[in-house]
């Protein structure tokens, strides 16, 4: 079946560092590729997609890339904050079709 | 822009009763809107996907007629809750997509059957 797999069910990291979450996908191509930045006890918030064709896209502190060899996303945040603290999740599809989520990526930025 | 709202973001029913969310798309047209469950420390569960003017289409598992959704206008779509029960209880949460890729999420309503 089609997956979306974030292997790291949680990440710790310094502020100050940069905080590379990891995205892979298996069983299918989707077309895009989302992430989001979901706090405790409220919805997803859009940060950014990148399509199949493009292997790199940035806004401000952020990087995600596609890689589709490897079947895999990176998300990165750099000059990491404890504000950026939030759980991550990847997603595979957009427009009109389905999401299929990962299981997210706890981040923890500590002082 | 792109700002998905949910009403109410939380309330608390009686067993047995029916409750109805809201899910508006408040400064583009929704042409697909879909509508998630998650629990405590887990992804989110895709329930339905609604197009306007159509029936909802709903995921292997999920009752049709327990969980109504109606799409009628571009902007809005509501989920209803029938006879809720306890295991009910969960966070629901909406998200919408136009004419652009990106999907986009309302706030969630969490939703307790006593």
């Amino acid at each position: 079946s089609q997956k979306i797999e974030q292997n790291s069910e949680a990440l710790n990291i310094q502020e100050g560092k940069t905080a590379t979450l990891t995205c892979n996908y298996t069983n299918y191509s989707p077309a895009y590729l989302q992430w989001y930045r979901q706090d405790p006890g409220r919805g997803p918030v859009f940060l950014l997609l990148i399509r199949e064709n493009e292997k790199e896209k940035r806004k401000e502190r952020l990087k995600v890339t596609f890689d589709t060899t490897l079947k895999q996303s990176l998300f990165h945040i750099t000059a990491s904050q404890p504000a950026d603290s939030a759980t991550y999740l990847c997603a595979g599809g957009g427009g009109t079709d389905k999401l299929i989520f990962g299981t997210g990526t706890r981040l923890q930025v500590f002082p | 822009g792109a700002v998905v709202s949910q009403h109410p973001s939380w309330v608390i029913c009686k067993s047995g009763t029916s409750v109805k969310i809201e899910c508006r798309s408040l400064d583009f047209q929704a042409t697909t809107m879909f509508w998630y469950r998650q629990f405590p420390k887990q992804s989110l569960m895709l329930m339905a996907t609604s197009n306007e003017g159509s029936k909802a289409t709903y995921e292997q598992g999920v009752e049709k007629d327990k969980f109504l959704i109606n799409h009628a206008s571009l902007t809005l779509s509501t989920l209803t809750v029938t006879s809720a029960h306890p295991e009910d209880s969960s966070f629901y949460i909406c998200s919408a997509s136009g004419d652009r890729d990106e999907q986009y999420f309302g706030p969630g309503t969490r939703l307790t059957v006593t």
